[in-house]
């Protein structure tokens, strides 16, 4: 199957330092890239559709100048947790694919 | 509205069939999907099934869909405790590629 991979897999950065999480599709490329968060014991939380060359998607009630997305090329998003804080701390999954959407192994952000 | 909801919570001992089941609202739902997810890692689609079927086999995995009830479930045969993990039940929108997931069920398996 397809392959997507998250960079870094775990994070730790201090309250008021922004974030940048990539999600990469390896061997395939993918227009659409889907951004969740997971909280523990929680399901994953749809928070954005990244569309390759276009705006993403937010979904409602997740900010999109805290969490930016950018999508520049059909193999690469990345997603930027602005002035972190202690809530934003989660699971963050990135899917990439449109019909079937393949996961990456996600990445453990925690803020201090 | 969009709502998937799932038990907690299993737990069987190996050997025995595991059955996991979800049940969603929105009946406009296209694809119903299976995701494995092993502590800290990411999501492995197991299965899915399209709305128009009843039932779908893939070697061990059974998935059983009761449009009418709108009732999703997933048997695992002779479950073994590298089965044990999160199962998230999710629906995919006829209008879009967004996935709707449930809470999630943790399966235990006891040796």
């Amino acid at each position: 199957g397809a392959v997507v991979s998250q960079h870094p897999s775990r994070v730790i950065c201090k309250s008021g330092t922004s974030v940048k999480i990539e999600c990469r599709s390896l061997d395939f490329q993918a227009t659409t890239m889907f951004w969740y968060r997971q909280f523990p014991k929680q399901s994953l939380m749809l928070m954005a559709t990244s569309n390759e060359g276009s705006k993403a998607t937010y979904e409602q009630g997740v900010e999109k100048d805290k969490f930016l997305i950018n999508h520049a090329s059909l193999t690469l998003s990345t997603l930027t947790v602005t002035s972190a804080h202690p809530e934003d701390s989660s699971f963050y999954i990135c899917a990439a694919g449109a019909g079937e959407q393949f996961f990456g192994p996600g990445t453990r952000l925690t803020v201090l | 509205g969009e709502d998937v909801e799932q038990s907690l919570f299993l737990s069987v001992r190996e050997g025995d069939s595991s059955v996991i089941n979800c049940t969603y609202t929105d009946s406009s739902s296209t694809y119903l999907y299976w995701y494995k997810q092993e502590p800290g890692a990411g999501l492995q689609l197991l299965t899915y099934i399209f709305s128009n079927m009843d039932m779908k086999q893939d070697q061990r995995l059974t998935v059983l869909l009761n449009k009418k009830d709108k009732h999703l479930s997933l048997r695992i045969a002779d479950t073994q405790t590298g089965d044990s993990a999160i199962y998230f039940c999710a629906e995919r929108m006829d209008s879009s590629y967004k996935l709707i997931f449930g809470s999630g069920t943790r399966l235990l398996v006891r040796p």
